[in-house]
C-alpha cells in the first residue's frame, strides 16, 4: 500500500510557464513533507521542504503547498527553465513511520521544453 | 561540511556472484544511514537503516544484507546475487530534521 503517491508518471511543460508536480499522501501522522530533485544516474538533491504546520513554503521559483485536510502536496516552479528537467520525489515523514525514515512517491519525470 | 561518498560508480556481476557496495560519510557524527534501490518504475525503494553501529534494520525481505562496521560506514551486501538485484543503489545519510542526503548512487547490472 503506497502511502506516499505520485499519479503522474511525466510532466512536459514549455519553458518560462509553470510546471506543478502533485503529490498525495495518505497516512495522517506525515508531519514533514519534502521534495528532491533527480538526474539520470545521480543521487537526489534536496530541493524544498515543508512542515504540517505551514501550507506554504517558497525558496526562489520553487514553492511547495501543502493541504492538510485533503492530504496533498503540490511543487510549483515558475518559470520552468530547460535545467528544471529531472525527475522529482515527494517524500514524507512522520511520528507514524520509523525516526528519521523517509517515505517516497515513484516520481514525476518533468520535461521542460525550451 | 558533511560529504558521502559511494563505490563502485557501476557494476556488472553475473547472477550469483557476491556484491559488496560500500558508503562512507564524512563531516557528520552518528548519523543516520540509509541503503535506497531505485529500480524502472518504482520510485525510491528503502532497504536498510541504521541509527547507529551494529543497528540495521531491513524493511523488506530481499536477497541483500546491510552492515555498520563503523560510525560513518555503511556496507550493502549479497552471497548470490539474482537478475532482480538489478537497479541503482543509493546510500544517504539523514539529520535531525529528517532531511535525507543521498550519494551519487551505484548502477548494478546482474547478467
Amino acid at each position: 500500500d503506497q502511502q506516499v503517491k505520485q499519479n503522474s508518471p511525466s510532466l512536459s511543460v514549455q519553458e518560462g510557464r509553470i510546471s506543478i508536480l502533485n503529490c498525495d499522501y495518505t497516512n495522517s501522522m506525515f508531519d514533514y513533507f519534502l521534495w528532491y530533485k533527480k538526474y539520470p544516474a545521480e543521487g537526489p538533491t534536496f530541493l524544498i521542504s515543508i512542515s504540517s504546520i505551514k501550507d506554504k513554503n517558497e525558496d526562489g521559483r520553487f514553492t511547495v503547498f501543502l493541504n492538510k485536510s485533503a492530504k496533498h502536496l503540490s511543487l510549483h516552479i515558475v518559470p520552468s527553465q530547460p535545467g528544471d528537467s529531472a525527475v522529482y520525489f515527494c517524500a514524507a515523514s512522520g511520528r507514524g513511520g520509523s525516526q528519521g525514515n523517509l517515505i517516497f512517491g515513484k516520481g514525476t519525470k518533468l520535461s521542460v521544453k525550451p | 561540511s558533511q560529504t558521502i561518498h559511494q563505490w563502485p560508480a557501476t557494476l556488472v556481476q553475473p547472477v550469483g556472484s557476491p556484491l559488496s557496495l560500500e558508503c562512507t560519510v564524512e563531516g557528520t557524527s552518528n548519523p543516520n544511514l540509509y541503503w535506497y534501490r531505485q529500480a524502472a518504475g518504482r520510485g525510491l525503494q528503502l532497504l536498510f537503516y541504521s541509527v547507529g553501529i551494529g543497528q540495521i534494520s531491513s524493511e523488506v525481505p530481499q536477497n541483500l544484507s546491510a552492515s555498520r562496521p563503523q560510525d560513518r560506514q555503511f556496507i550493502l551486501s549479497s552471497k548470490k546475487l539474482l537478475l532482480s538485484d538489478s537497479g541503482f543503489y543509493l546510500c544517504a545519510w539523514g539529520d535531525f530534521h529528517n532531511e535525507q542526503f543521498f550519494g551519487p548512487g551505484t548502477r548494478l547490472t546482474v547478467l
